[in-house]
């Protein structure tokens, strides 16, 4: 069974910095590219990164864009996604979310963690 | 970016009912279209990829159609269990972007 479990959010203040973690499990993590997608509170969903299966490529959401890292631990099958310089904006449910085998989109979705960024 | 517009952005029915929503892309996508449920408090389930291809273990009461820029999900039978917000989501180039989402409630 498929399982993605995130962690990590906390509430930080602006400018801050946080490191969510997603551990996957139930499928060989290395075949598949990853994702982020956050969720505003009462808002729709916006895809924020992908990484692919080797961590070579990455790419982001123009207000992510050299604030956010995505990348990966093939070997301890994790995903993570470093968050610096946070704005009140970026207060959201973190998604992880599994690319499926065909490369196209999200097939599965972890229970969310949730990031408040406050003063 | 490429935009997708869902219509109506809620939608009363009634147990038993056959409802479509509607997606639109700002520009011709081919079929890189998924559809996506989500109840409150949950995270979002995958429904439908390649606008038309059922995700492994979703009922066949679940249909997607379109091509192009012109997307939708069909719900036939409606369940109680089918009440949600529905979101599309275009993949066919970056960034990846969804809809706004379509919250069908019990009339």
């Amino acid at each position: 069974e498929v399982q993605l479990v995130e962690s990590g959010g906390v509430l930080v203040q602006p400018g801050g910095s946080l490191r969510l973690s997603c551990g996957a499990s139930g499928f060989t993590f290395s075949s598949h590219w990853m994702s982020w997608v956050r969720q505003a509170p009462g808002k729709g969903l916006e895809w924020v990164a992908n990484i692919n299966q080797d961590g070579s490529r990455k790419h982001y959401v123009d207000s992510v864009e050299g604030r956010f890292t995505i990348s990966r631990d093939n070997a301890e099958n994790s995903l993570f996604l470093q968050m610096n310089s946070l704005r009140l904006e970026d207060r959201a449910m973190y998604y992880c979310a599994r690319i499926d085998g065909y490369g196209s989109t999200f097939d599965y979705w972890g229970l969310g963690t949730p990031v408040t960024v406050s003063s | 970016d490429i935009q997708m517009t869902q219509s109506p952005s809620s939608l009363a029915a009634s147990v038993g009912d056959r409802v479509t929503i509607n997606c639109r892309a700002s520009q011709a996508i081919n079929n890189h279209v998924a559809w996506f449920q989500q109840k409150p408090g949950k995270a979002p389930w995958s429904l439908i990829y390649a606008a038309s291809t059922l995700r492994s273990g979703v009922p066949s009461k679940f249909s997607g159609s379109g091509s192009g820029t012109d997307f939708t999900l069909t719900i036939n039978s409606l369940q109680p269990e089918d009440f949600a917000t529905y979101f599309c989501q275009q993949y066919n180039s970056y960034p990846f972007t969804f809809g706004q989402g379509t919250k069908l409630e019990i009339k």
